[in-house]
């Protein structure tokens, strides 16, 4: 079975500063893949990066890159430079298995919110 | 151009009515999710479809039945509401991929049902 784990209480940055947000995760299947989402307050679902199992490099989109570290089964998110707008609940998942029945695991969740 | 769009976004009613939630998707993808996400903001998937075949029903209470008249839509019908049902409702959907590609999951706005 998969599981997803968040445990930071609600997290606080200062506007500009950087950020890390945990995220641990157990699974036997060797191809999945971690994702983060972003839910601010008005309550949609945004997809933010994507790391796959075989990926070799960090991924980064913009501001956020994942801080991958298989071995210790961790897939933390980094913002760089936050941003008022990056106040919002956090969501780590991941995706196993691939194909037909994959679908994805969340972790509780993590909120953020930025200081001016 | 919405990607992923549900209807209605709000719905109150009363315990005991039978409601249905509509989704459509316009990126041409082949698998479609529901997922529940309750008070605490835990997300969990109730069912899957892949080019209108049920794949995935997680245990969820036969009272919810979804539909897929197509690849592009996916409907939720909940019949007999309860109490508990009262949630927030996210229709998802994503391109299957094979080992190493990104099947990310793109979710719509949401439905938020409250049963009185």
């Amino acid at each position: 079975a998969q599981k997803i784990t968040q445990t930071q209480p609600g997290m606080f940055v200062q506007e500009k500063e950087a950020v890390t947000l945990d995220c641990t995760y157990d699974t036997s299947d060797p191809s999945y893949g971690l994702f983060w989402y972003k839910q601010p307050s008005s309550g949609e679902m945004i997809f933010l990066i994507y790391q796959g199992s075989y990926d070799q490099q960090n991924a980064t989109e913009g501001r956020y890159s994942l801080n991958f570290q298989k071995a210790r089964k961790s897939a933390n998110l980094v913002i760089s430079a936050s941003q008022l707008g990056d106040s919002a609940m956090y969501f780590c998942a991941m995706r196993a298995p691939t194909g037909a029945n994959s679908k994805l695991t969340f972790g509780k969740g993590i909120t953020l919110s930025v200081r001016p | 151009d919405t990607a992923v769009s549900q209807t209605p976004k709000y719905l109150v009613t009363q315990m005991g009515n039978d409601k249905s939630i509509k989704c459509e998707q316009n990126l041409g993808h082949d698998t479609m999710y529901w997922y529940k996400q309750d008070s605490k903001k835990f997300l969990k998937i109730m069912f899957s479809y892949n080019n209108k075949e049920l794949i995935i029903n997680e245990t969820v209470p036969n009272r919810f039945s979804p539909k897929s008249p197509d690849k592009a839509h996916l409907n939720l019908h909940i019949n007999s509401l309860e109490l508990g049902d009262s949630a927030v409702y996210f229709c998802a959907s994503s391109q299957l991929l094979g080992i190493g590609g990104t099947d990310t999951q793109y979710f719509g706005p949401g439905t938020r049902l409250t049963v009185l």
